[in-house]
């Protein structure tokens, strides 16, 4: 299985800025995605990174707001960018290996003031 | 409707009885039927993988598919407070990015000592 890392782990963060997350795989993946989580809710897919291209992003979701970048096989970042109290969340980087198993990283708690 | 549902519980269960977790889902083109466990402030952690129908055990763990009905299930045998989380159920078409993951919204588990 993949072991996922995400740093931060949590932040504070004053609305109007922005903070990037990074996510680290330890062995090369297939398919890494961001997801948002709203506490006591599902998972919301936010858009799968690609490797070396644009993110596909899924609706209501853009990419001026949340930037993505995956410039190799185990490392992704996502940016929250223009932050509001709207984005307080979890966001939680994953990734597939193989056909279907999908993993996930601990996650990155987001407080927005 | 959505595309899979997921009673969000809580249940509340003694320890050492047997649980019943079921989600049912309405997109026939669904094979791949994954189990996440997430206690809280962490990750969801994979604990259960079946492609199509079928039974899968693993320890106290027993995953359940019928395409037939599109209904899912994941009994946990003797259980135990530390299986107290939330379980999600996941599910998707096949692989490939146009294949995502669908949610659903979790049962959360309190097993009482």
């Amino acid at each position: 299985s993949a072991v996922i890392s995400q740093k931060p782990s949590r932040d504070i963060c004053q609305r109007g800025t922005s903070l990037t997350i990074q996510c680290q795989v330890d062995s090369q993946v297939t398919m890494m995605f961001w997801y948002r989580q709203q506490p006591g809710q599902s998972l919301t897919l936010i858009a799968t990174a690609n490797q070396g291209s644009e993110a596909t992003y899924e609706s209501g979701f853009v990419i001026d707001k949340f930037p993505i970048s995956r410039p190799n096989l185990t490392f992704s970042t996502l940016t929250v960018s223009n932050m509001s109290p709207e984005d307080s969340s979890i966001y939680l980087c994953s990734a597939r290996q193989g056909a279907e198993t999908q993993y996930f990283g601990p996650g990155t708690r987001l407080l927005v003031l | 409707q959505k595309e899979v549902e997921q009673d969000p519980g809580p249940l509340s269960v003694p320890e050492g009885a047997i649980v019943s977790l079921n989600c049912t889902y309405s997109n026939s083109a669904f094979q791949y039927f994954m189990w996440y466990r997430q206690y809280s402030r962490k990750g969801p952690e994979l604990l259960m993988y079946t492609y199509s129908s079928g039974n899968k055990e693993d320890g106290r763990f027993t995953a359940q598919v019928d395409k037939s009905s599109k209904y899912i299930s994941l009994f946990i045998r003797d259980s135990q407070p530390s299986d107290s989380a939330t379980y999600l159920c996941a599910m998707s078409a096949g692989g490939g990015a146009t294949n995502k993951l669908i949610f659903g919204t979790g049962t959360l588990l309190a097993v009482q000592p």
